[in-house]
């Protein structure tokens, strides 16, 4: 079935410091994926929807000059957070759409997260 | 403001037991609605969806119902496993030029010896 891989799958870094995320569609063909947000026991916030080859589109309250997302291609997005704080630390994950845009079914399949823990 | 809300937050039973998880929402104009399986640390993998049309979808040990005039669904598990301890989040989708999901809190599912 289709796969999501999403690297690394935790990562430690010191404040200020930037951390890049990656997200990549195995098996398929991803013309949309999604970042997420989300702190213990609570759900997944929506951050951002990032389009193949055109600028991502960040929800209310999501800086997008500090979580940068780049989807270069039609299998990979990465996000990168940049000048990373201790209250930046959360689960990341992402999410890519099979098949067309246009399609309201289409399957999401998802990424297994990152945690990242900023000191 | 389109919500989804789930119930109970928490459960536990026994292994061996059935049970079933709750998901009323207020999304409109609804698409779909999808149920998720997650487990702790990892992302959340598909166990359903269906559109308005379907009442009633089955995986395995996992049956999930939709009545969609009463903007409700549920989540039946049957003859509950260990390895069914995890977070079910139901997600419903609204049709606003484009396609955006709106998640609930989900419940944390415990399955005991």
């Amino acid at each position: 079935g289709a796969v999501v891989s999403q690297h690394p799958s935790w990562v430690i870094c010191k404040s200020g410091t930037s951390v890049k995320i990656e997200c990549r569609s195995l098996d398929f063909q991803a013309t949309t994926m999604f970042w997420y947000r989300q702190f213990p026991k609570q759900s997944l916030m929506l951050m951002a929807t990032s389009n193949e080859g055109s600028k991502a589109t960040y929800e209310q309250g999501v800086e997008k000059d500090k979580f940068l997302i780049n989807h270069a291609s039609l299998t990979l997005s990465t996000l990168t957070v940049t000048s990373a704080h201790p209250e930046d630390s959360s689960f990341y994950i992402c999410s890519a759409r099979d098949g067309p845009q246009s399609s309201y079914n289409s399957p999401l399949h998802f990424g297994n997260g990152t945690r990242l823990t900023v000191t | 403001k389109n919500q989804v809300e789930q119930s109970p937050q928490s459960l536990i039973i026994l292994e061996g037991k059935n049970c079933t998880l709750q998901c009323n929402y207020t999304v409109s104009p609804f698409s779909n609605l999808r149920w998720y399986k997650q487990d702790t640390g990892r992302g959340p993998v598909s166990l359903t969806i269906m559109t308005f049309s379907e009442n009633t979808k089955s995986n395995g040990r996992y049956t999930a119902t939709l009545d969609a005039d009463t903007k409700q669904s549920s989540l039946h598990i049957t003859a509950s496993q260990l390895s069914d301890s995890a977070s079910y989040i139901c997600v419903v989708s609204v049709w606003e030029g484009g396609n955006k999901l709106t998640f609930g809190t989900g419940t944390q599912l415990k399955v005991e010896l």
